[in-house]
């Protein structure tokens, strides 16, 4: 299947501080979602977004979808413990079927207080 | 709200011995997914289903085999349970049309 690259894999970020992560695939994706898990529980998810270029805000949560359409970007503004956990990128392809989409390997963020 | 619900959380179970994991979800949804999580490799798919009694094979289906007799059900049976099939599953549905897919909380499997 398609391959999504999520970096960083890990970080530790102090509380307060923003956050970024990224995801890029070899292929366009048509949208980009993103996820987050916390420990032990299913992904909820964020944000999602549908059109190239697109920046979409939820909260302190700003994703965007890239021009090229191979990647997309989240941010975490003015971190806080709860917002420790996984978040995962996930991209949807043309409908040559039904909704698969696909998701990337996860970063795991750990905030210090 | 949607609620995607699984039959347990945790469930330990032995080498050789058949196990079901079921699913299910109140939306109306007609696809659903299983996916399994392991450290570092994200969520895979295993199988999915865009209807009742339809099933499509995902990225890693070596292994599990499934069942959708209705709508809002959909079951991941391990017919041999394996050590290497020790994993968090997770199960997820969307509408028909949409990539949005909304989770169960998972369910930790252990073989012993």
């Amino acid at each position: 299947g398609q391959q999504l690259n999520q970096s960083p894999q890990s970080m530790f970020i102090q509380e307060g501080e923003d956050v970024s992560m990224n995801c890029t695939s070899s292929s366009i994706f048509n949208t980009w979602l993103w996820y987050k898990q916390d420990p032990g529980e299913g992904p909820v998810l964020l944000i999602a977004l549908y059109k190239a270029g697109e920046l979409t805000s939820n909260g302190r949560l700003t994703a965007q979808f890239g021009i090229t359409r191979k990647d997309s970007f989240l941010n975490i503004s003015a971190s806080i413990p709860s917002d420790v956990g996984i978040y995962f990128c996930a991209g949807g392809y043309p409908p040559g079927g039904y909704q698969k989409v696909t998701f990337g390997t996860g970063t795991k963020l750990q905030v210090i207080p | 709200d949607v609620k995607v619900t699984q039959s347990s959380r945790y469930l330990v179970k032995r080498t050789g011995e058949k196990v079901f994991l079921e699913c299910v979800q109140d939306m109306d949804h007609e696809n659903m997914f299983w996916y399994r999580q392991d450290p570092g490799l994200g969520l895979r798919l295993i199988y999915f289903s865009y209807d009742v009694k339809m099933k499509e094979k995902g990225d890693i289906p070596e292994g599990y085999s499934v069942s959708r007799e209705k709508k809002e059900r959909f079951s991941l049976i391990l017919e041999s349970a394996s050590t290497n099939q020790t994993s968090m599953y997770l199960c997820a549905s969307s509408p028909a049309g949409e990539d949005e897919q909304y989770f169960g909380p998972g369910t930790r499997l252990t073989v012993t």
